[in-house]
């Protein structure tokens, strides 16, 4: 039972380049989530999905985007990296049934 | 909208000591409250949770009790370990019903050092 896998663990990007953060679940959770951690700012919401084919926006969406098209997966785009997307970035999974949230060892980014 | 404040930090104790976290929350209904910790280089495990009103969570010696009346979620120790030393988010979410469900909305952050 692996739960919530992340990959990469570690990405160093150049601005401008584009990239997929993956992320993939095996407990057939309905929801699934991205956060983004910086030092200070605790984590925040950059989108989220309540079931395949439906997705939103959270607090920080701007400069990411997001699909769902499985159950299962809910990989996070960079269109065109910035500095300012340098953190660490973690994915999420939950079900009503569950009552709790799993998360995936997070994405170390680094945007030069 | 909905929100979760927690104490300033860093909390700094001495081995043996009793902890508290204070974590208070703004919410619009009736959300499930959780207490998350991050070891040094980690990701997120779940400590404790409690989904309704009155019920209390615990774990690890860890215990925190969904306070409705003070919209509150302060987490406990009796006795702090060297081992507990870590950051601690306290964070809230809804599981069906309304417009906010599967997300997760978190405090900032408490960080934790236990000395010998």
């Amino acid at each position: 039972n692996a739960g919530v896998t992340q990959t990469p663990k570690f990405q160093v990007l150049k601005t401008g380049q584009s990239m997929t953060l993956q992320c993939a679940q095996d407990m057939n959770h309905e929801y699934m989530s991205w956060y983004r951690q910086d030092p200070g700012m605790g984590l925040r919401l950059i989108h989220y999905s309540v079931g395949a084919g439906i997705t939103d926006q959270g607090e920080v969406p701007n400069g990411y985007n997001v699909s769902r098209s499985t159950t299962e997966d809910f990989p996070l785009r960079l269109l065109s990296a910035a500095p300012s997307q340098t953190s660490v970035y973690f994915c999420a999974s939950s079900s009503p049934l569950y009552y709790g949230y799993t998360f995936g060892s997070g994405t170390r980014l680094t945007v030069v | 909208g909905d929100s979760v404040t927690q104490m300033e930090g860093p909390v700094t104790l001495s081995e043996e000591a009793f902890l508290t976290i204070n974590c208070t929350y703004t919410a619009t209904g009736y959300p499930s409250l959780f207490w998350y910790v991050q070891y040094p280089g980690e990701g997120l495990q779940l400590l404790l949770k409690a989904t309704k009103a009155d019920d209390k969570g615990s774990n690890k010696g860890f215990e925190a009790t969904y306070r409705k009346e003070t919209t509150s979620f302060h987490l406990e120790k009796g006795s702090v370990q060297v081992s507990d030393s870590a950051v601690y988010f306290c964070a809230l979410s809804y599981f069906a019903g309304g417009t906010s469900y599967g997300k997760l909305t978190f405090g900032q952050g408490t960080i934790l050092t236990v000395h010998p």
